[in-house]
């Protein structure tokens, strides 16, 4: 079964810094691999997705992430931090079930927190 | 364009009461449906997915069911609720190509 991981379970930046969020993944086929923000009490909201394309992906408020086959990783980055980046960031990767449908395997998440 | 709807927004309910929560799409059909829990400080934890009228799949034991009726529709139940299943429940649909899913806006449900 495939499964995520997520190293760092809160990250602290500045604003305007650079946000780096880790995940790696294992998966016995090649991956369909995603990110997801979640701003508190609020449903998941898709911020990119890779899906075997180009290995770097860009995605909605300027985040963007790169799949590396040899280290297993898709990792989600942003140049600049802005204060209203601060959430919850969740990766992601699909793993197929029964009937050729596919299910959402999800990492533990990581709080960002941005700080002036 | 297709929307999920999820309520109620939040819920306090005492130990042992019932429970149903219900989630429906618009704008599509045949859609795969999802029920998630999110427990405070982990991720989400897959807890029901259907591909179709009362077909349900379930992914953990656990005090909760899932039903069905109709094909946009998905309700989350529980005869009994344990202090256990507080938490924040997250309805999710695909379409049958799609990999990602769409997410509601989540249910709080705190068990007292």
């Amino acid at each position: 079964a495939q499964s995520v991981t997520q190293l760092g379970s809160h990250v602290s930046v500045s604003e305007g810094a650079l946000v780096l969020l880790r995940c790696n993944y294992s998966s016995s086929v090649p991956p369909y691999l995603f990110w997801y923000v979640q701003y508190p009490n609020q449903g998941l909201q898709l911020l990119l997705k890779y899906t075997s394309a180009a290995t770097l992906v860009k995605g909605i408020n300027g985040f963007e992430a790169e799949f590396k086959k040899s280290e297993t990783s898709f990792h989600l980055t942003k140049p600049s931090a802005h204060m209203s980046d601060a959430a919850e960031y969740f990766c992601a990767v699909s793993e197929p079930i029964s009937g050729g449908y596919n299910k959402l395997i999800f990492g533990a998440g990581t709080r960002l927190a941005v700080h002036p | 364009s297709q929307t999920i709807h999820q309520w109620p927004a939040t819920l306090v309910q005492p130990v042992g009461s019932p429970l149903s929560l219900e989630c429906t799409v618009e704008g599509t059909s045949n859609p795969n449906l999802y029920w998630y829990r999110q427990a405070a400080g982990r991720g989400l934890q897959l807890l029901f997915y259907s591909v179709g009228i009362g077909q349900i799949s379930s992914e953990v034991p656990q005090n909760l069911s899932a039903s069905r009726p109709q094909d946009r529709q998905f309700i989350l139940s529980s005869k009994k609720l344990l202090l256990s299943d507080s938490g924040f429940y997250l309805c999710a649909w695909n379409p049958r190509s799609y990999t990602e899913a769409f997410f509601g806006q989540g249910t709080r449900l705190t068990v007292v």
